[in-house]
Order: structure tokens, then sequence, then C-alpha cells
């Protein structure tokens, strides 16, 4: 299983970070895990955001401090998801990471390269 | 939320010295069918983070056998026998027992 990540590395402030993570080997339709982004910094260390998953209808769970900003979306016809983060700040300047969950062993088998976006003007 | 906290959060290594990194979590991660859901972490210069330890104390797939985790409960514990240059980088360790799944606020090992 491979995840590859792709979208801009700089944002400005207010506006929306997108980014997407294309599944290899699995598909996104599975319901033996779930799909997820992170992000990680040196001030808030690692910390997820959120995920989207199918068990017999599409779910998703968003971190609170996130939850008014972010929508995490299934693309079942590229095998992908993607991550939009809306009205971003500063804080919001991370490497991001999608990778997948298993529901069974309950951790994160498979990692994205990682991705960095500067949130500037 | 489950609150996880490390010690100590930096940790400067000698090779071939050991190492030991604590965690600790305000709630039991004791799961009803008798598995503790504490992942032990690594993240490497410009690398995707990896993991080492499942359930407390189960290496992943191709780790070294200088790495075990232990503990139970809410205390677990992360040691490496004889550290090697390549084994810097930020530890974390993470509950899977609930949603959200949370981190420890990570611990850097360096060379001395």
């Amino acid at each position: 299983v491979q995840l590859q990540q792709s979208g801009p590395g700089l944002v400005k402030p207010s506006q929306t970070l997108s980014l997407t993570c294309a599944i290899s080997g699995d598909s996104v339709s599975t319901n033996t895990f779930s799909w997820n982004w992170l992000r990680q910094s040196p001030s808030r260390g690692l910390e997820w955001l959120g995920r989207t998953y199918y068990m017999s209808q599409w779910y998703n769970d968003y971190e609170v401090s996130v939850k008014s900003r972010i929508t995490i979306n299934p693309d079942t016809s590229q095998n992908q998801f993607s991550l939009h983060l809306n009205s971003v700040t500063l804080e919001d300047t991370a490497v991001y990471y999608c990778a997948r969950w298993d529901h069974e062993a309950h951790l994160f088998d498979t990692w994205g390269q990682g991705t960095l976006v500067t949130v500037s003007s | 939320d489950i609150l996880m906290t490390q010690s100590p959060l930096s940790l400067p290594v000698t090779p071939g010295e050991p190492a030991s990194i604590s965690c600790r979590s305000s709630q039991s991660l004791l799961h009803s069918n008798g598995h503790y859901y504490l992942d032990w972490y690594l993240l490497k210069p410009g690398q995707s983070p990896q993991i080492l330890i499942y359930s407390g104390s189960n290496r992943a797939s191709g780790v070294p056998d200088r790495f075990s985790g232990s503990g139970s409960g809410t205390d677990f514990t992360l040691k490496i026998s004889r550290v090697e240059a390549e084994d810097v980088g930020i530890y974390y360790c993470m509950q899977g027992l609930r949603t959200p799944p949370t981190f420890g606020p990570g611990t850097t090992v360096d060379i001395k």
C-alpha cells in the first residue's frame, strides 16, 4: 500500500488549504481501514485532524479544535481522499500527512510522504 | 480526550548505550479484549512517522529487536537496548483506544 500526497505548499491567511492523498494497493471504500489526515509542527507535535471511512455508508470524524473549518472527502472514482481546511492562520503552518488507520490493530500503518504547508502572505 | 504525557522531552544519547522513554495516559488504555492500545512512532528527520511498537509491546514488522515496549494501565515505556546513530528523531507515544487518537508531546533523541 502506498499513499501519495499532492497539493500546494503555500497558502495565504484566511484562504483554504487543500491536499489530496492518492491510494495505491488498497481501496478508499474498504471497511477494514479508515483514511486520516494528521499534521506535525514543532509547537504542536503530532496532531490528528480527522478521518473518513466506509462501513455500509460513509462516515467522518474531526478533531474538535478544527471541526468548524475542516472537510475530508473520499473520491471513489479516483481512489483518493482530500483535506480542505478553510480560514487558515499562521498557526496552521505544519507538515501535513495522510495515513491509513487499521480498525482492528488500532494503529496508523501507512503514511504519505508529508507536505510542508506554510501559511504566509 | 485522553491526555498523553512523555518524559523526558529531550534525550541526548551515546551510541551503544541504552535509552528509555516513559509515557503516561490520563486513563487506562486497556480494551475489553485485553489489549493495551498504546503505540510508539518514530519521526526521523525528513521522513514520515513510522510505527515501532503497537499494543504496548509488539514490535512492528521490520523493527530491530533493540526496540522494546512494556507497560500496562496508564504507564508505558519504550526502551532501546543499544542506541545507534540512525535512531535519532522524535519519538511519540499514541493512544488508540478512543477517538480521537492522541499523541504525547514527543521525545527528541539526538546523539551527544
